[in-house]
């Protein structure tokens, strides 16, 4: 048991390249989230998904694209990277709504945008 | 919408004394409320958290945390800390029905030998 693994662990941009970041989780979790974690801001939410096919808005979400075609997966796209986007990426699953659930949260991914 | 304040960016302890994180909370529902520790390099992992019940939680590693409605305040304590205590802790909360968490801007901890 996995739990959630982030792939890769880092990655260097330069300014208009794209990429794509894998959140995998063995859980059989509903719930799945993309963070950005960036010095005294804690952590902001820039897409979520309840459930496979869907996706949904968080906090911060211009910028990067989200796709979540199998249950297990949760893709988060930059499709032309800025400076501003410069920061570690954290994937997290829940297990679904009850009160008890927790998220758990991947190693994430330390991007840097040149 | 519910929000988190820290209060604190740092804080630094001795090893063996007091460790008292600060977290208030706003939300205009009953919260539910959650302390995560983020070791360097690492993902969050969940410390403890508050749903409904007995105020007082206690999570992992001796720590614990008491829901004061009052004060809006759900502060982490732990007696006597350890070096192993050093990280980064982030309180969150969430509400009933609602599927994220917002969370606070974190507090480094730094233990003194």
């Amino acid at each position: 048991n996995a739990g959630v693994t982030q792939t890769p662990k880092f990655r260097v941009l330069k300014t208009g390249q794209s990429m794509t970041l894998l959140c995998a989780q063995d859980m059989n979790h509903e719930y799945m989230y993309w963070y950005r974690q960036d010095p005294g801001m804690g952590l902001r939410l820039i897409h979520y998904s309840v459930g496979e096919g869907t996706t949904a808005k968080g906090e911060v979400p211009d910028g990067y694209n989200v796709s979540r075609l199998k249950k297990q997966n949760f893709l988060l796209g930059l499709e032309s990277a800025a400076p501003s986007q410069t920061s570690v990426y954290f994937c997290a699953s829940r297990l679904g709504t009850s009160i008890f659930d927790e998220q758990f949260f991947g190693p994430g991914t330390r991007l840097t945008v040149l | 919408a519910q929000s988190v304040t820290q209060l604190g960016s740092h804080v630094s302890v001795s090893e063996g004394a007091l460790v008292l994180l600060r977290c208030n909370y706003s939300s205009s529902v009953p919260p539910y409320l959650f302390w995560y520790v983020q070791y360097p390099n690492q993902g969050l992992q969940l410390l403890l958290k508050y749903t409904t019940g007995a105020t007082l939680v206690k999570g992992i590693n001796g720590f614990e945390a008491e829901f004061k409605k009052s004060e809006t305040s759900f502060h982490l304590t732990k007696p006597s800390a350890h070096m192993s205590d050093a990280a980064e802790y982030f309180c969150a909360v969430s509400v009933r029905g609602n599927e994220k968490l917002t969370f606070g801007t974190g507090t480094r901890l730094t233990i003194i030998p």
